[in-house]
């Protein structure tokens, strides 16, 4: 089973549509979040949320919005698609613990969404 | 978090130890480094993390400096299939929501 899933894995689409990419993670994690990498190869992350708060990262455009359905889910909506947004999308999930030398903060990523707008 | 500069480009012969460097020279004393790589066309994967001690797991070692101003990231016996980009990042690892910083990286490409 893949730990995290992500659909489509291509999609491809005209400027101005509104898309959906799914994200899905089967390892009981509690945050989710999606990063966005350009064609010059830069990974940013977009958002990160879990079920208190939702962290925007403040140069993304409002057309970007994630929609978590349940803790298992990152649902990440594009409205008013442009060129720019051409990119590879991917999801990630970590797991916060509380204190001790446990690992904080690993990030388990998607094999990514590869979007291309014409 | 504190900024991480790592070299842009290295290459390692096959079966050969890979060392990659990594300063962080203004990093605080709750800041953490972490390594993750990306492979071609794939996301980005863990590999190690870690404070003030070295570490050691199935995939690599990390040798941190006593002065915490640097890092190594060592594979021991480097395979065609550890070509990939290696990022190194430091961050508080407080359990809050942060999503990670990425650089530039260090391209490793690992010759047959």
């Amino acid at each position: 089973d893949t730990a995290v899933s992500q659909t489509p894995k291509y999609l491809v689409t005209q400027m101005g549509n509104d898309k959906s990419i799914k994200c899905e993670q089967n390892l009981g994690h509690d945050t989710m979040y999606w990063y966005k990498q350009d064609s010059k190869k830069f990974l940013k992350i977009m958002f990160s949320y879990n079920n208190k708060e939702l962290i925007i990262n403040e140069t993304v455009p409002n057309r970007f919005s994630p929609k978590s359905p349940d803790k298992a889910h990152l649902n990440l909506h594009i409205n008013s698609l442009e060129l720019g947004d051409s990119a590879v999308y991917f999801c990630a999930s970590s797991h916060r613990l509380a204190g001790g030398r446990l690992a904080k903060n690993i990030q388990y990523f998607g094999a990514g969404t590869r979007l291309s707008v014409l | 978090d504190a900024k991480t500069t790592q070299p842009t480009s290295m290459d390692c012969a096959e079966g050969r130890a890979a060392n990659l460097p990594c300063n962080h020279s203004t990093i605080s004393g709750n800041e953490y480094v972490y390594w993750y790589r990306q492979i071609h066309s794939q996301g980005p994967q863990y590999i190690i993390h870690g404070l003030k001690n070295n570490e050691t797991n199935e995939m690599a070692s990390l040798i941190i400096t006593e002065d915490r101003k640097s890092s190594t990231l060592i594979l021991p016996h480097a395979t065609l299939r550890d070509t990939a980009v290696y990022y190194c990042i430091a961050m508080y690892s407080g359990g809050g929501a942060d999503g990670l910083t990425f650089g530039k990286g260090t391209h490793l490409i690992i010759q047959p």
